[in-house]
């Protein structure tokens, strides 16, 4: 049964370049959330997807948009990429968009390195 | 691998000894909690959970406590072994209309054998 998986695992992009980051979910699980983990803190809630649509966002710029698929994998867009945004990108996937009912299982990340 | 604990609060202990790591959260309205293990070049890795209707949860060898007077989490490590040695991360479920977790710092835990 194959966890949450994400790719590629090490980008290196220039300032003002345009990523995309890969994910796809536990087995079963419907529900993608993305986050954004700087060095040494812990992880930033950028937005969640369910039934291919965006249903909720963090303190994030629109720089920042994803997408999900029918088969629930999902992918985070970042344009116009600044020094900032270098960090480890952390793909999470549960059942339904509730907590409560599925905690979130992440990936291993995909390391992004800006310069 | 990578680290994800610089500068982090740190937690030495002996290999067989118990570890508490603390936690406060903000949001005296968030009802759901969760510990993750992350170690380095890893993911988060889901520990433990409690819901605000109870104060204590355990699991194998490890106990979660929630005082929420205060807004303060806990997770006791039973026997710590080196696999333990890791940053954690305390989470919680905000409820401001958006389902999502909040998660703090982190605590690095380094196992001495």
């Amino acid at each position: 049964d194959a966890g949450v998986t994400q790719s590629p695992t090490h980008l290196i992009k220039t300032r003002g370049q345009q990523v995309t980051l890969r994910c796809s979910p536990k087995s079963g699980h419907d529900t993608v959330s993305w986050y954004q983990q700087a060095l040494g803190q812990g992880p930033q809630f950028i937005f969640q997807y369910y039934e291919e649509e965006e249903r909720q966002r963090g303190n994030f710029p629109d720089r920042f948009s994803g997408h999900q698929f029918p088969n629930y994998s999902s992918e985070l867009n970042v344009n116009a990429l600044l020094l900032g945004d270098s960090a480890l990108y952390l793909c999470a996937s549960s059942l339904g968009r509730s907590s409560y009912n599925s905690p979130l299982h992440f990936g291993n990340g995909t390391r992004l390195t800006v310069t | 691998g990578e680290s994800v604990g610089l500068h982090l609060p740190t937690l030495s202990v002996q290999e067989g000894d118990n570890s508490i790591i603390n936690c406060a959260y903000s949001n005296s309205a968030s009802d759901y909690f969760i510990w993750y293990k992350q170690e380095s070049g890893k993911g988060p890795q889901f520990i433990i959970d409690i819901r605000s209707n109870m104060d204590k949860r355990q699991g194998q060898r490890v106990t979660v406590l929630l005082n929420k007077t205060v807004k303060h989490l806990s997770l006791q490590i039973a026997a710590t072994q080196p696999g333990d040695s890791a940053v954690y991360f305390c989470a919680e479920n905000i409820q401001d209309g958006n389902n999502r977790l909040a998660f703090g710092k982190g605590n690095q835990v380094v196992v001495i054998p």
